[in-house]
């Protein structure tokens, strides 16, 4: 099946910094990938969708300035949290479609965030 | 705007016996389709199954199958024979419109399920 793969699986920064998160489609190539942020216990919440070569659409009530989002290639998109602060802790999750018609998306394994 | 409602926030069944995750939805739209994932303690997201709106069968995979009610918007997961790897939480989710317009997916609550030796 498709592999999805993110990087890095854990990442621990401090108030203030910012941090890149990739997310890698390894034996497919991706026009469109998603961006999901999962608190403890909850469900999965979708912040963006990612275009390659062109700008993230955002949902409703998620920052774009916040939360950048860079879709350079068919394979690699990344997510960047800006000036990061303990409530941007969470899990994030990323998805992408094997082809633009197919049904299925395919998550990779997250990321879980931590900012001290 | 399309909804999804999980309304068991834990379920307990017992080994080698069948149990259902209920899901139900909401949408103006005509099609739209309709997934299962399930999520281990690691936090990977694996795909279960999928029901699109105009199919006309319920769809199976393996010791999972959904059964789909149209007219009660309802798309619940069947669980045959659990095994103790089953224990994880379920997520129903939602797709609106045809597979090539957009693509993004709006989950229920989640239901973890709890496979008892």
């Amino acid at each position: 099946g498709a592999v999805v793969s993110q990087h890095p699986s854990w990442v621990i920064c401090k108030s203030g910094t910012s941090v890149k998160i990739e997310c890698r489609s390894l034996d497919f190539q991706a026009t469109t990938m998603f961006w999901y942020r999962q608190f403890p216990k909850q469900s999965l919440m979708l912040m963006a969708t990612s275009n390659e070569g062109s700008k993230a659409t955002y949902e409703q009530g998620v920052e774009k300035d916040k939360f950048l989002i860079n879709h350079a290639s068919l394979t690699l998109s990344t997510l960047t949290v800006t000036s990061a602060h303990p409530e941007d802790s969470s899990f994030y999750i990323c998805s992408a479609r094997v082809r633009p018609t197919a049904y299925e998306q395919y998550f990779g394994p997250g990321t879980r965030l931590t900012v001290t | 705007a399309q909804k999804i409602t999980q309304t068991q926030p834990g379920m307990f069944v017992q080994e080698k016996e069948a149990v259902t995750l209920d899901c139900t939805y909401d949408t103006s739209d005509q099609s739209y389709g309709l997934f299962w994932y399930k999520q281990p303690s690691s936090g990977e997201m694996i795909f279960l199954i999928y029901q699109g709106s105009y199919d006309e069968q319920n769809a199976t995979e393996g010791r999972y199958s959904l059964n789909f009610q149209k007219a009660r918007k309802s798309a619940n997961l069947v669980i045959s024979a659990s095994q103790l790897g089953d224990s994880a939480m379920y997520f129903c989710a939602m797709r609106e419109g045809r597979s090539n317009q957009g693509g993004k997916l709006i989950f229920g609550q989640g239901t973890e399920l709890s496979v008892k030796p």
